[in-house]
């Protein structure tokens, strides 16, 4: 399917696990990010990636992983769970042009760390 | 750290009406883009808007800028049900892609 898919959709994992979540776009966009969205703070970046292996922290970084060995795939592992880590994650993908890029948004992975 | 705050957090017309939201940011930037968010579903693109732009319309969207006054409105006219959702501000102050969100406005047009 083409655009930008996220799995698992729902996950409910414990403290101290490692858990990693997918992202994968079609687009071949150069750009790709991670967020977190919590009730109270918006959309926060957590990682981001202007190209294959070239990553780069965003605002809340702490306790997440990021890679980046293919254009079209950029997971996100947290290593060791931690109930603060309960949110829902979006992925998003851009291509920068003409000096502006909008992005385009997967439908989220809802994580409970119990 | 929140670039834009939008105001207001909620917001709760009938259809027919005009909706009018409101976004204030602290940096200057070079554009500020609307997204919106149905409940469960990942962000959707609305509208760009760069900084030496003060005016932009797509279909019923018609989105300000003020630079001046670090602040940009969102007005979605003759409101539908349809457009019931949040409606996020972002910003691009770094000019390399990444955007910063507001908290968002909750919308809701009742039949």
């Amino acid at each position: 399917d083409a655009g930008i898919t996220q799995s698992p959709r729902y996950k409910i994992t414990e403290t101290g696990r490692q858990v990693t979540l997918m992202c994968h776009q079609t687009w071949s966009h150069s750009y790709m990010f991670w967020y977190r969205q919590d009730l109270g703070h918006g959309l926060r970046l957590i990682y981001y990636s202007a190209a294959a292996d070239i990553t780069d922290k965003g605002e809340v970084p702490d306790g997440y992983v990021v890679s980046r060995s293919k254009t079209e795939n950029f997971p996100l592992t947290l290593e060791s769970a931690t109930r603060s880590q309960t949110s829902v994650y979006f992925c998003a993908s851009s291509e920068f042009l003409a000096g502006v890029a909008e992005q385009f948004f997967g439908p989220g992975t809802r994580l409970t760390v119990l | 750290s929140q670039q834009g705050e939008e105001d207001p957090q909620a917001l709760s017309i009938q259809e027919g009406e005009n909706a009018t939201m409101n976004c204030s940011y602290k940096t200057s930037i070079n554009n500020l883009q609307w997204y919106r968010q149905n409940s469960g579903r990942g962000l959707v693109h609305l509208i760009l808007i760069r900084s030496n732009e003060r005016e932009k319309h797509s279909g019923r969207l018609r989105v300000t800028l003020d630079t001046s006054k670090k602040s940009s409105s969102l007005l979605i006219t003759a409101s539908r049900a349809a457009d019931t959702a949040s409606y996020f501000c972002a910003t691009d102050a770094s000019g390399y892609s990444t955007l910063t969100f507001g908290k968002g406005t909750m919308l809701l047009v009742s039949p």
